[in-house]
């Protein structure tokens, strides 16, 4: 089965760092984009960030909210997707989805999801 | 960054009905845009990329259509596992950014 499958989400303090993770199962991961997007309870969806593939250098993309904050990265021998986040705010407290991103410029889909970590930053 | 304004913010609808929800980029986007369906807790799925290219396994009963800033998805006869929240993503430059999503409701 194709699948990915985030952990790492947990109660964190203003301030402190975290590390999400994110294995891959059931395809060729070193062959695909991955990005994270998250969801503040209640509220819509936020994409925070990409890095490509070694074809493609492992260049990343983030979001102007997580830029300096948050860093994306990957180990295709572990198949694991990563996302370490520091100085985290209130703001920050999220469901933190791992997606795979298919296809090719301008023909790409998010089109695997996994069913997200939970990330509360809170004193 | 490119907003993507999407309208409405809600709607009720009966089963059966045609139902059109859109999505307004700030500036032209090509045809860099999909359509997401969120059931309530659960992650989302994708049904279109490509501005009309259906995911696999979508029913045909999903459509999606335009070109440039202006998109539109379609339901042509919205059934019970249709109600969700949808959302338009563009994927044509960085920082990539959704809308902030229709719900749609039973009448």
């Amino acid at each position: 089965e194709v699948q990915v499958v985030e952990s790492g989400g947990t109660l964190v303090q203003p301030g402190g760092s975290l590390r999400l993770s994110c294995a891959a199962s059931g395809f060729t991961f070193s062959d695909y984009y991955m990005d994270w997007v998250r969801q503040a309870p209640g509220k819509g969806l936020e994409w925070l960030g990409r890095v490509r593939n070694k074809p493609n250098s492992y260049t990343t993309e983030y979001a102007a909210s997580v830029i300096g904050r948050f860093t994306i990265s990957r180990d295709d021998s572990q198949r694991s997707l990563f996302l370490q986040m520091n100085s985290l705010k209130s703001e920050d407290t999220a469901v933190y989805y791992c997606i795979r991103v298919s296809g090719q410029k301008h023909s790409r889909a998010f089109d695997i999801w996994g069913q997200g970590t939970m990330v509360t930053v809170s004193s | 960054a490119i907003q993507m304004t999407q309208s409405p913010s809600s709607l009720s609808a009966s089963v059966g009905d045609r139902v059109t929800i859109t999505c307004r980029a700030s500036q032209g986007i090509r045809n860099d845009l999909g359509w997401y369906q969120q059931k309530p807790g659960k992650a989302p799925k994708v049904l279109i990329y490509a501005t009309s290219t259906l995911q696999s396994g979508v029913p045909s009963r999903f459509s999606g259509s335009g070109s440039g800033t202006d998109f539109t998805l379609t339901i042509s006869s919205l059934q019970p596992e249709d109600f969700a929240t949808y959302y338009c993503l563009q994927d044509y430059d960085y920082p990539l950014t959704f809308g902030q999503g229709t719900k749609v409701d039973i009448k």
